[in-house]
Order: structure tokens, then C-alpha cells, then sequence
């Protein structure tokens, strides 16, 4: 197991359309996390999976953001009708079950929607 | 509003000095977790801290839990340029069914 992957690594769109982002967690990692990075900040959550159960889904996240992991192994998220402030690095991070798990982060997805 | 407030934001210094970090809460953390990313990364852990009052230490990073479990601290001494990064503090709380937020990180530069 390489850790966790993402894909694609960019992605350029124009403002309407929809994009789909992959992630790979480490193979034994139940708890799948997606985040929002923008510069100079850090981390915003967007929602988190144990196993295929979508657990927690950010208030900031509009309709046009949805997630799924159908079988609790790999995970998309789906941007619909993209918009310029979408612009940001999509972070996925998995862990083990259990507080205190170390969450390990993929190199993430650069959208940039012009 | 963040759940985890970092600061300060940002901290530039001179190699060889020393600094502290804070990150601070009102709510109660059950796991407290400290990160360090580097541009065009994902963030990697430096240290994971569960009990309240506990100090870790990890070479010449010093971290501490607040007695409450609502604040932590990293100090480092005698800080080096490659020290330089975004350092961010994250946290479980049962109130968010344990789910992982972040701060919003304390951009370190530390000058040759």
C-alpha cells in the first residue's frame, strides 16, 4: 500500500460544469475525511465516512457538493455546477477507527475553475 | 467561526531562537493532534495527545495538552530552517461525532 491517493492531482474546469475527484485510502482505514484547502489556510472540513456511512457533512457544504463511498473503500466527490469559489486543493485523509488515529493525507486535487 | 483558533497566524524568526504556538478552543477535545504541511503537501502528524496536562516531547519540539483538554502548545527550541512550514493543531470532539477539524494554522519562517 503507497498511502493514500488522489486523482486527478489538477484540474481545470470552466465555471457550470461538473467534476468528479477520486480518492484511495489506506486499505485497512475505515475513517475517510475530504477537506477543502484554500492558501494560507488550513483545512476545512467537508464531510467524513466510517466505512460506507456518510457520518458528518459540513454546513458549509451547498447542494451542488456530494460524496459517496459506496462499498467503504474508495471515495468521490462530486462538485455540480462549479463556481470560481470553488477554486481550492480537495484534501482526503484516511485513519483507523478509534480517537486519536493518525490521519494520513493524500497530495490532493488543485481545482481551478475559470 | 473556527472550532480551533491557531495563533499567532503568522511567525517569522531568526534560526537559533525559540517560539511557541498556540491553539485554543471552548470546547473539549477527546484527541489532540499536531500537523505540519509544506506547500504542495498534505499535512503529516508530529504528535498525537490524549490526556490532559500531557507533554510530549519529539527532539526539539515540545507539546502540551491544556489541563481542560480545550488548548494545546507547541514550542520549538533553537529553531531551524527546516522548521519552516504551516503548522496546524486538529482535534475530536464528541460533539462532532469525533470527526477531525482543523485550525487554521500558524505559518512559520525561520530565517538563516
Amino acid at each position: 500500500d503507497t498511502g493514500v491517493s488522489q486523482n486527478p492531482r489538477h484540474k481545470i474546469t470552466k465555471r457550470g460544469q461538473n467534476v468528479t475527484f477520486r480518492c484511495d485510502p489506506i486499505s485497512e482505514h475505515n475513517r475517510l475525511y475530504w477537506y477543502r484547502q484554500t492558501l494560507g489556510q488550513g483545512p476545512e472540513f467537508l464531510t467524513y465516512f466510517q466505512n460506507e456511512a456518510q457520518l458528518e457533512k459540513s454546513r458549509l457544504l451547498s447542494d451542488r457538493f456530494s460524496a459517496e463511498r459506496p462499498k467503504g473503500s474508495f471515495s468521490t466527490l462530486e462538485i455540480q455546477r462549479t463556481e470560481q469559489g470553488d477554486s481550492a486543493m480537495y484534501l482526503c485523509a484516511s485513519s483507523e477507527e478509534g480517537f486519536g488515529s493518525e490521519a494520513f493525507f493524500g497530495q490532493g486535487t488543485r481545482l481551478t475553475v475559470v | 467561526t473556527q472550532l480551533l483558533e491557531q495563533s499567532p497566524q503568522f511567525l517569522s524568526i531568526q534560526e537559533g531562537e525559540n517560539l511557541t504556538v498556540y491553539c485554543n478552543s471552548s470546547s473539549v477535545f477527546s484527541s489532540l493532534q499536531w500537523y505540519r504541511q509544506e506547500p504542495g503537501e498534505g499535512p503529516v502528524l508530529l504528535v498525537t495527545v490524549v490526556t490532559g496536562g500531557e507533554v510530549k516531547k519529539l527532539k526539539r519540539l515540545t507539546f502540551q495538552f491544556g489541563d481542560a483538554r480545550k488548548d494545546s502548545s507547541l514550542h520549538i527550541t533553537a529553531a531551524q530552517p527546516g522548521d519552516t512550514g504551516l503548522y496546524l493543531c486538529a482535534g475530536e470532539t464528541e460533539y462532532n461525532n469525533n470527526d477531525m477539524r482543523f485550525g487554521a494554522g500558524t505559518r512559520l519562517t525561520v530565517k538563516p
